[in-house]
């Protein structure tokens, strides 16, 4: 089975870009929810989608957006980039009602100059 | 709001000797998930071992065993027989089971270790 596939790897950007960011989860797995990880701020959740809703979401501001498809595939958004927006940026796919285990991609780490 | 805190930014071990993490944190909730994962340089996240808040038996995936104390809200990874491969950054997590956080991890600042030859 294929495992999270997150594309692409690597994006440079300039501030006040737009940029997405593309997430396919593990086969079967409708759950699918988005972190980003700085050296200063650490690992902490955007939002997680389920059957193409969002379920919860973080702390960030409205220029962070998602979307699922009905394929479960996701997309993460981020509109007018600041240089602090630079991260790696890991998204993470689940098959359980409940949770628990996450599966998690390679990331897109995302520069922005 | 959850907390997890790893007080340990840095460790190393010798190969084939047995280190422990520590990990505790700060919740209010009856009901929850902790995990290890691990990030080697290729960034992705491993889930190393799981344990469920309502089980007392401590969880064990081959080398990897952590000691859960609930009442004191710490749980810390073991790791018998280091292996280079174990080389990472380690990372504790808690989720919750409720209000429709079940999805949603918070995770502790990491400790990179490192086994050495």
């Amino acid at each position: 089975k294929a495992g999270v596939t997150q594309t692409p790897r690597y994006l440079i950007k300039t501030r006040g870009q737009q940029v997405t960011l593309s997430c396919s989860p593990i086969s079967g797995h409708r759950s699918v929810s988005w972190y980003q990880q700085t050296p200063g701020q650490g690992l902490q959740f955007l939002f997680e989608y389920f059957s193409e809703t969002q379920r919860n979401k973080g702390n960030f501001p409205g220029r962070f957006s998602g979307r699922q498809f009905s394929n479960s595939r996701s997309e993460m958004n981020v509109s007018t980039l600041e240089l602090g927006d630079s991260a790696l940026y890991l998204c993470a796919s689940s098959s359980s009602s409940v949770g628990e285990k996450l599966f998690f991609g390679s990331g897109t780490q995302l520069s922005v100059l | 709001a959850q907390t997890v805190t790893q007080s340990q930014p840095e460790m190393s071990v010798q190969e084939a000797e047995t280190v422990t993490l520590s990990c505790t944190y700060d919740t209010s909730e009856s009901n929850y998930y902790l995990f290890w994962y691990k990030q080697p340089p290729s960034r992705q996240m491993i889930l190393v071992i799981r344990q469920e808040a309502y089980k007392q038996q401590n969880a064990t995936e081959n080398r990897f065993s952590v000691n859960f104390q609930k009442a004191a809200k710490s749980f810390s990874l073991k790791i018998s027989d280091s292996q280079l491969g174990d080389t990472a950054m380690y990372f504790c997590a808690f989720m919750k089971l409720s209000g429709g956080s079940n999805y949603k991890l918070t995770f502790g600042k990491g400790t990179l270790l490192t086994v050495n030859p």
